[in-house]
């Protein structure tokens, strides 16, 4: 079973509006971290947002914020006020108990649209 | 946050040869991990690169397709050796910073390497 689900290959969404970014995951950890990541074309990863699983409050970095639904075992990223700039891969992934290796989603690319 | 670089940021090779990345952070880290993105894919973990010790790689890599050294906190090799198209991919070194931020990986810019 795939550890991380993104369901969505594509978004689209027009400049300044909100857009969210879908991801399940999958574990029997009662600790582990869930990570954004945004890939432009030039190939880095830039580090957007982390959730904690013993974290009470969603996350939330500027305009970047997650929606982490524990139960559903989700955690969505909401991208406010949505910028040219934004258009980019985006990774969901997953670190598990005590382990350094990050698990990896499939990605969304997402195109903002003016 | 670290400052990453890596060399070179591109390379077009032959198969059968081998080429040397290079990654580099501008302060000392704990953890340095290298990743591998082959095209259109997610990323994979290829090993994790350890101070003084032999690297500790995930399944399907073995050393002696992907040598690794790390002879101090703050630099790491990764060499993809006896080349073949298959082995095309974007190249991540990452870095952890138990003092800046526990538990966070942070991306160099990447080695995209084609091989003819």
């Amino acid at each position: 079973a795939q550890k991380i689900t993104q369901t969505q290959p594509g978004m689209f969404v027009q400049e300044k509006e909100a857009v969210t970014l879908d991801c399940t995951y999958d574990t029997s950890d009662q600790s582990y971290g869930l990570f954004w990541y945004k890939q432009p074309s030039s190939g880095e990863m830039i580090f957007l947002i982390y959730q904690g699983s013993y974290d009470e409050q969603n996350a939330t970095e500027g305009r970047y914020s997650l929606n982490f639904q524990k139960a559903r075992k989700s955690a969505n990223l909401v991208i406010s006020a949505s910028q040219l700039g934004d258009s980019a891969m985006y990774f969901c992934a997953m670190r598990e108990g005590d382990t350094d290796k990050l698990i990896f989603g499939t990605g969304t690319r997402l195109q903002v649209f003016p | 946050s670290a400052v990453i670089s890596q060399k070179p940021s591109r390379d077009i090779c032959q198969r059968g040869t081998s080429l040397t990345i290079q990654c580099q952070v501008d302060s000392q880290v704990t953890m340095m991990f290298w990743y591998r993105q082959q095209p259109g894919q997610s990323l994979t973990l290829i090993a994790t690169a350890n101070q003084g010790s032999e690297a500790t790689y995930e399944s399907g890599f073995v050393i002696d397709k992907f040598p690794i050294s790390r002879p101090n906190l703050t630099f790491s090799t990764l060499t993809v050796s006896n080349m073949s198209p298959e082995d095309s991919s974007i190249y991540l070194c990452s870095v952890e910073e138990f003092l800046v931020r526990r538990d966070t990986q942070y991306f160099g810019p990447g080695t995209r390497l084609t091989v003819l």
